[in-house]
């Protein structure tokens, strides 16, 4: 099946600093990806979806100037936390969406940990 | 707006015993209604899928079955295995979502010799 690989698996930084998380389809172009965040013992929660060559549309609730998109290319689209804080640590996932139809594949997850 | 709960984990089993992870969804319309699983250090994979009532999907032993009167989709295996071990999600697509799919917490399932 289609890969899709993200990066970090892991993060922590201190409170105030920025963190980029990269999601990659390696060997398919992905016109959309989705980007979703988990805290302990809550549902996934869908984020964002990133299309390739336009702003990202963001769920109600997400700040889109503090989890920045880009989508630049078709194999892959990155979340910058900016200015993170002990609040924003959490479990984040990227997926894919597989050319032509509308199956998903998802990357492993990066825990956020802020200090 | 929709929404998807399971039962809390974890769920610790011997092997071969039987598995039912519980899942219950509001929605409107026809949902589609999937499980993923995650094994550790892996990306989600679909394990199956129901796109309609009384749907039964089946993969790898599991199955479960679109209830659209007791609105459920409840994961069973009949004989888990010790590489079974890993968190199950809950999911549903609703009707023209395109691919936004709403999660349940998701159960992790511990298999023992």
């Amino acid at each position: 099946g289609a890969v899709v690989s993200q990066h970090p698996s892991w993060v922590i930084c201190k409170s105030g600093t920025s963190v980029k998380i990269e999601c990659r389809s390696l060997d398919f172009q992905a016109t959309t990806m989705f980007w979703y965040r988990q805290f302990p013992k809550q549902s996934l929660m869908l984020m964002a979806t990133s299309n390739e060559g336009s702003k990202a549309t963001y769920e109600q609730g997400v700040e889109k100037d503090k989890f920045l998109i880009n989508h630049a290319s078709l194999t892959l689209s990155t979340l910058t936390v900016t200015s993170a804080h002990p609040e924003d640590s959490s479990f984040y996932i990227c997926s894919a969406l597989v050319p032509p139809g509308e199956k998903l594949f998802f990357g492993s997850g990066t825990q956020l940990s802020v200090l | 707006g929709n929404s998807v709960t399971q039962m809390e984990g974890p769920v610790t089993l011997s092997e071969e015993a039987f598995l039912t992870i519980n899942c219950t969804y509001t929605a409107t319309g026809y949902p589609s209604l999937f499980w993923y699983v995650q094994y550790p250090g892996e990306g989600l994979q679909l394990l199956l899928k129901a796109t309609k009532a009384d749907d039964k999907g089946s993969n790898k032993g599991f199955e479960a079955t679109y209830r659209k009167e007791t609105t459920s989709f409840h994961l069973e295996k009949g004989s888990v295995q010790v590489s079974d071990s890993a968190v199950y999600f809950c999911a549903l697509r609703g009707t023209g979502t395109a691919s936004k799919l709403t999660f349940g917490t998701g159960t992790r399932l511990q298999v023992t010799l």
